[in-house]
C-alpha cells in the first residue's frame, strides 16, 4: 500500500487561510469517509484534528475543516495563528483492512 | 484521565528481538481497539498493526507481517508488540494509539513514544 501523497511544505501568512490537499486512490480514500487528519509539533506525539472527513473531535477549533473529493481529500485551516505550524498527516483507511497515511506536510505560519 | 503509556524501547542488534508494551488508563480497555504507528527519525507517520477491540482481530502492515506480533492481555489493560528479526530499517518512535470508538481506523489518544534503535 503506497503511501497518500501530500505536499511536502506550505506556507502562509498569520490570519490568513490555508488548505493542505492528500491525494489517495479508489482502494482508499475514495472507497471509505475514513479520512483523518493529524497535527504533530516537533517532538510530540500526532494530535488528532479531523476524523471521518469532516468531523472535528471535541476541544479542537472550527478554524479546522476537511473535505472530499473523488480519491482526494483537503484539510482547511482559516484564520492561521502562530501555533498552527506543525507538521500536518492525513490517513485513510483502505480495502486491505489497513491504513494508510500521507508523508506529511509542513506548514510554516510566515 | 485517558491516557497511553509505552515501554520496552532501546537499542537491539539487526536480527534481535524486542516487545513493547502499551499500558491503557481512564477509558473500558477491552472495548477499543489499539495501534501501533512507527516513525523513523526524520520521517513520516507508518501503521504498524492494530488489535481490535470487539472482535479480536488483528493486522499488519506487510513491512512487518511475519515478523511482528501484536497481542493484548484485557485483565492488565495493556498490548504488546513482540517485534523479531529486527532490521536497521525498523528504527523509529513507536507509539501505541486508542481507536476514536470500537475498532474505527481513527486515533484519538497517543502515548508518548518509546524509541526502537537497531544497530550493530
Amino acid at each position: 500500500q503506497s503511501a497518500l501523497t501530500q505536499p511536502a511544505s506550505v506556507s502562509e501568512s498569520p490570519g490568513q487561510s490555508i488548505t493542505i490537499s492528500c491525494t489517495g486512490t479508489s482502494t482508499d480514500i475514495g472507497a471509505y469517509n475514513y479520512v483523518s487528519w493529524y497535527q504533530q509539533h516537533p517532538g510530540k506525539a500526532p494530535k488528532l484534528m479531523i476524523y471521518d472527513v469532516s468531523n472535528r473531535p471535541s476541544g479542537i477549533s472550527n478554524r479546522f475543516s476537511g473535505s472530499k473529493s473523488g480519491n482526494a481529500a483537503s484539510l482547511t485551516i482559516s484564520g492561521l495563528q502562530a501555533e498552527d505550524e506543525a507538521d500536518y498527516y492525513c490517513s485513510s483507511y483502505t480495502s486491505s483492512g489497513t491504513l494508510v497515511f500521507g508523508g506529511g506536510t509542513k506548514l510554516t505560519v510566515l | 484521565e485517558v491516557q497511553l503509556l509505552e515501554s520496552g524501547g532501546g537499542l537491539v542488534q539487526p536480527g534481535g528481538s524486542l516487545r513493547l508494551s502499551c499500558v491503557a488508563s481512564g477509558f473500558t480497555f477491552s472495548n477499543y481497539g489499539i495501534s501501533w504507528v512507527r516513525q523513523a527519525p526524520g520521517r513520516g507517520l507508518e501503521w504498524v498493526s492494530t488489535f481490535s477491540g470487539t472482535g479480536g482481530g488483528t493486522n499488519y502492515a506487510d513491512s512487518v507481517k511475519g515478523r511482528f506480533t501484536i497481542s493484548r492481555d484485557n485483565s492488565k489493560n495493556t498490548v504488546y508488540l513482540q517485534m523479531n528479526s529486527l532490521r536497521a530499517e525498523d528504527t523509529a518512535v513507536f507509539y501505541c494509539a486508542k481507536a476514536v470508538r470500537d475498532n474505527h481506523p481513527t486515533f484519538d489518544i497517543w502515548g508518548q513514544g518509546t524509541l526502537v534503535t537497531v544497530s550493530s
